[in-house]
């Protein structure tokens, strides 16, 4: 089991509310990942991080912001949820010499009504 | 256009019978692959990995193969479990990724029936 964990793991919340989806690791990993699912799809990075103060934007675009102040923490927030957000997010963590193996969160199921 | 493509979408089969999960990819160049099994509500967890060179591996009852030549990969489940109910997922990493970067299969929805 890893040591990656996400809160909440399920929120429901109205339109255009700001929200913080927590996630921490004790395992040391430099790197971090956020990624988005939906039903079905396969999962698609949204945002990373090399280490403190490092956050890039991944593939997908996304209207959430990350930051990354310190090493066990990578917090996703998005300013103004809306219906479109409503997803599951997935937090992932990587050693830096074995950025192939990533240990996944629990994920948080986000509703936005 | 996805890179990495699995079949079946879904499957259902009963206790005790065994299945075979397919996976073909274009990542190139080709680094790994990995089966992930994700439990609903859940994060994934990884079953096997294989780089290029290797082309089976095996992960209790859980056997994954690999053709790089083809780009093929295939995750066979012997004696299924009720407990073996969830998404399999097909993931590529590429070698000239120095991030990370993860391809992932769409999965394949698993479910076993007493």
């Amino acid at each position: 089991e890893a040591d990656i964990y996400q809160t909440p793991r399920y929120l429901v919340i109205g339109t255009g509310k700001k929200i913080t989806l927590e996630c921490s690791q004790t395992m040391g990993h430099d790197k971090m990942y956020w990624y988005q699912q939906d039903p079905g799809m396969e999962l698609h990075l949204i945002h990373y991080s090399y280490g403190v103060n490092s956050t890039e934007k991944g593939d997908l675009s996304s209207e959430s912001t990350v930051s990354r102040i310190r090493t066990e923490h990578f917090p996703l927030t998005l300013e103004s949820a809306r219906p479109s957000h409503t997803s599951q997010y997935l937090c992932a963590s990587s050693e830096w010499d074995h950025p192939k193996t990533q240990y996944f969160g629990p994920g948080t199921r986000l509703l936005v009504l | 256009k996805n890179q990495v493509e699995q079949s079946p979408q879904s499957l259902i089969i009963l206790e005790g019978k065994n299945c075979t999960l397919q996976c073909n990819y274009t990542v190139s160049p080709f680094s790994n692959l990995r089966w992930y099994k994700q439990d609903t509500g859940r994060g994934p967890v990884s079953l096997t990995i294989m780089t290029f060179s290797e082309n089976t591996k095996s992960n209790g009852r859980y056997t994954a193969t690999l053709d790089a030549d083809t780009k093929q990969s295939s995750l066979h489940i012997t004696a299924s479990q009720l407990s073996d109910s969830a998404s399999y997922i097909c993931v590529v990493t590429d070698r000239g990724s120095t991030l990370g970067r993860l391809y992932f299969g769409r999965g394949t929805q698993l479910t076993v029936w007493p």
